[in-house]
């Protein structure tokens, strides 16, 4: 089955632009997380969706970011403006079990993105 | 609130040679825990995991891990190591919360040497 599918790969924006994020989860997951993974550490959630309700954004910087999953399939994140401390890699994942606890999380290769 | 802490940033190693990559976590309830290996511009994979049962636990790769709930560790190690192991290892932690939500450490690179 296809994996996880995100773009662009790589971007390169000036501070105080915008930029936007597509994941397209493996076909069926209903469960698809955004996360923001900083040089030197690990993955930090930042929105989950089931299906196309938002299940956790606690962490969702929301004066600047924005993710919609208006079909329940495919997904956006929006960056609006950027600022330098969002450069990072941005990784997409998806999961389908109907209890999530314990179940694996399928990640896409993320969008690794420079704010100069 | 869960954390993890992994103990080491990097870990050089030669090929052949054995390996732990150490792991410690932080919860006040039961945990589910998991181990996720990053290739050089890939996304992260899944190795093991813990949910119940066995303290040993055997993943893909070679890899095993061992759950130690009195030491709150989830230390990972594999017998002999090849130069196609370097890559860098993150621990997570799950709550068991309905939303199936992970933390994870900051990761250990591991650099496998010839």
């Amino acid at each position: 089955e296809a994996g996880v599918a995100q773009s662009p790969r790589y971007k390169i924006i000036e501070k105080r632009q915008s930029v936007a994020f597509w994941c397209n989860p493996i076909s069926g997951h209903a469960t698809l997380y955004w996360y923001q993974q900083i040089l030197g550490q690990g993955p930090k959630l930042l929105i989950q969706f089931q299906n196309n309700g938002v299940v956790d954004d606690s962490q969702l910087p929301k004066d600047r970011f924005s993710a919609e999953r208006l079909k329940g399939v495919d997904s956006t994140l929006k960056i609006q403006p950027a600022k330098l401390e969002d450069s990072a890699v941005y990784l997409c994942a998806s999961s389908s079990p109907a209890r999530l606890a314990g179940s694996e999380q399928y990640f896409g290769p993320g969008t690794r993105l420079t704010v100069t | 609130a869960q954390s993890v802490t992994q103990l080491d940033s990097q870990v050089p190693v030669f090929e052949e040679a054995p390996v732990e990559l150490r792991c410690n976590y932080s919860s006040s309830v039961s945990v589910y825990l998991f181990w996720y290996v990053q290739y050089p511009n890939q996304g992260l994979q899944l190795l093991l995991k813990y949910l119940s049962g066995s303290t040993l636990v055997k993943g893909i790769n070679g890899f095993e891990a061992e759950f130690n709930k009195s030491q709150t560790s989830f230390h990972l190690r594999k017998p002999s190591v090849h130069i196609s192991d370097t890559a860098e290892y993150f621990c997570a932690v799950s709550d068991g919360g309905s939303q199936g939500n992970l933390i994870f450490g900051k990761g250990t690179k591991l650099s496998v040497k010839p």
